[in-house]
């Protein structure tokens, strides 16, 4: 099946832990980008890759990081440095070629600190 | 800058019921493209239409439909004749260098 994977989709994690959300695509989209989502603000955009080996800070970047060794994966890292890392967290991917904006969905992690 | 607002967190209608959910934009690029995408309880986004900023025309796809006013910079989207597989939270999003979303409309529909 052509898409998106998330994983996990539901962690738990102790305060002060560094937590890894895996996103995998095998749609052969270039860019791909990571989104925060919170009830009552939209989705907020953490961080963005165009190609392989290169991404940009997106609205909110700071208490997370992310690597693209690979054009089929890109792996958030939640470190201990984010304030209030419980949220909703969505992985998208976009065809570079169609510049018209359209991203494609994974079905999320959620995860929660205690 | 750009901005999207959804003035409507929450509307709640009976089935059958149309409904509109409002979305207004703001950007200073003359190309651009506006986004509804749905978001069932399952979490995933999911493209219900894309529309630049070139055509005005309003568009009809079975029960939902869309009206682009750049008059108003609004793009406001329809569904007659509602049921209850279409609540959801629903997002506009405006697309002219970076795809930003509002901040969503929580719809429920009763039985």
């Amino acid at each position: 099946d052509g898409g998106i994977t998330q994983s996990p989709k539901y962690l738990f994690r102790k305060e002060g832990q560094n937590v890894t959300l895996s996103c995998e695509q095998n749609l052969n989209h270039d860019a791909m980008y990571w989104y925060r989502q919170d009830p009552g603000q939209g989705l907020r955009l953490i961080y963005y890759s165009q190609i392989v080996n290169d991404f940009q800070k997106g609205d909110i970047a700071e208490g997370y990081s992310v690597s693209r060794e690979k054009k089929e994966s890109f792996p958030l890292t939640v470190t201990s440095a984010q304030k209030n890392p419980t949220a909703f967290y969505l992985c998208a991917t976009k065809n570079r070629d169609k510049n018209t904006g359209e991203l494609f969905f994974g079905e999320g992690s959620r995860l929660t600190v205690l | 800058a750009q901005k999207v607002t959804q003035a409507q967190t929450e509307i709640s209608v009976v089935e059958k019921e149309d409904v509109t959910l409002d979305c207004v934009y703001e950007t200073r690029d003359t190309t651009y493209y506006l986004f509804w995408y749905k978001q069932p309880p399952s979490g995933e986004l999911v493209f219900l239409i894309r529309r630049n900023s070139f055509d005005e025309q309003n568009e009809i796809s079975g029960r939902y439909s869309w009206n682009f006013q750049k008059s108003t910079s609004s793009f406001n989207f329809t569904i007659t004749a509602s049921q209850v597989v279409d609540s959801a939270v629903y997002f506009c999003a405006l697309f002219p260098s970076r795809l930003t979303f509002g901040e969503g409309t929580q719809l429920t529909v009763n039985p």
